[in-house]
C-alpha cells in the first residue's frame, strides 16, 4: 500500500533553515507528484507547492517562493523540502502528500517549531 | 487566489443523524478541460487529512456510501448520512482547478 514516511520533529532557531524528508513506498515514485502542505497549530491548510519526481519540475505557491525549496532523490524514493530564513510564523506541521487523483495519500507530518 | 468559504464553521450532530457542509468558491471551479477539481477531506483529531471525495462526487477508495458530494460551478456540498463516531473531525474542501491550490477554512463536526 502507498505510504509516505516523513522525518521527525524539528526545533530550530529563528533565521536558520530546516530540511525535512518524505520517503515514498508502495508505488513507483516517479509516477505522481509530491505535494507539500502547511498547517499552523489549530489552523487550516495551505498548499505550498509540488515537485514532479521524474522530471524535477516544481510549482510553488507565490506565497512560499524564496521560503520553500523542493528536491528529490529518485534512488531512495525520497522527496525533500527545505525551509529557509525561519521565523516564528513558520512554526507549523508540514505534510507531504501524493496520488493520482488529488492529495490521495498523506504523510504523518513534521512538526517544525521555530524558537530561540 | 480562489477563496473557498465553508459553512457552517462547526456542526453539532447526533449519532445516526445527517450533516451537510457547504463550500462556496469565489470563482468557477470548472477547468478548461471540462473537469471540476473540487475535493473533500476529513482530518480526524491528531491525524493527517484523508481524501473522502474527489472531483465533486466521486468517493475515494474505501470511503463508505454514507458520504456523498454534489454541486457545480461555485457551490458544492458534502453530505454525511447516519453519522458515526469515526466521522468526527474537521472537514476541508480543496480546489485544484486554479493555481495556487486553496483549501476552505474547515468545518468541525462534533457530537451533540
Amino acid at each position: 500500500q502507498v505510504q509516505l514516511q516523513q522525518s521527525g520533529a524539528e526545533l530550530v532557531k529563528p533565521g536558520s533553515s530546516v530540511k525535512m524528508s518524505c520517503k515514498a513506498s508502495g508505488y513507483t515514485f516517479t509516477t505522481y507528484y509530491i505535494y507539500w502542505i502547511k498547517q499552523r497549530p489549530g489552523q487550516g491548510l495551505e498548499w505550498i507547492g509540488r515537485i514532479g519526481p521524474g522530471s524535477g519540475d516544481t510549482n510553488y505557491n507565490e506565497k512560499f517562493k524564496g521560503k520553500a525549496t523542493f528536491t528529490v532523490d529518485k534512488s531512495s524514493s525520497t522527496a525533500y523540502m527545505q525551509l529557509s530564513s525561519l521565523t516564528p510564523e513558520d512554526t507549523s506541521v508540514y505534510y507531504c502528500a501524493s496520488g493520482a487523483v488529488a492529495l490521495d495519500y498523506w504523510g504523518q507530518g513534521v512538526m517544525v517549531t521555530v524558537s530561540s | 487566489d480562489v477563496v473557498l468559504t465553508q459553512t457552517p464553521v462547526s456542526l453539532l450532530i447526533s449519532l445516526g443523524g445527517q450533516a451537510s457542509i457547504s463550500c462556496r468558491s469565489s470563482q468557477s471551479l470548472v477547468h478548461s478541460n471540462g473537469n471540476t477539481y473540487l475535493h473533500w477531506y476529513l482530518q480526524k483529531p491528531g491525524q493527517s487529512p484523508q481524501l473522502l471525495i474527489y472531483q465533486v462526487s466521486n468517493r475515494f477508495s474505501g470511503i463508505p456510501d454514507r458520504f456523498s458530494g454534489s454541486g457545480s460551478g461555485t457551490d458544492f456540498t458534502l453530505k454525511i448520512s447516519r453519522v458515526e463516531p469515526e466521522d468526527l473531525g474537521v472537514y476541508y474542501c480543496l480546489q485544484r482547478t486554479h493555481n495556487p491550490w486553496t483549501f476552505g477554512g474547515g468545518t468541525k463536526l462534533e457530537l451533540k
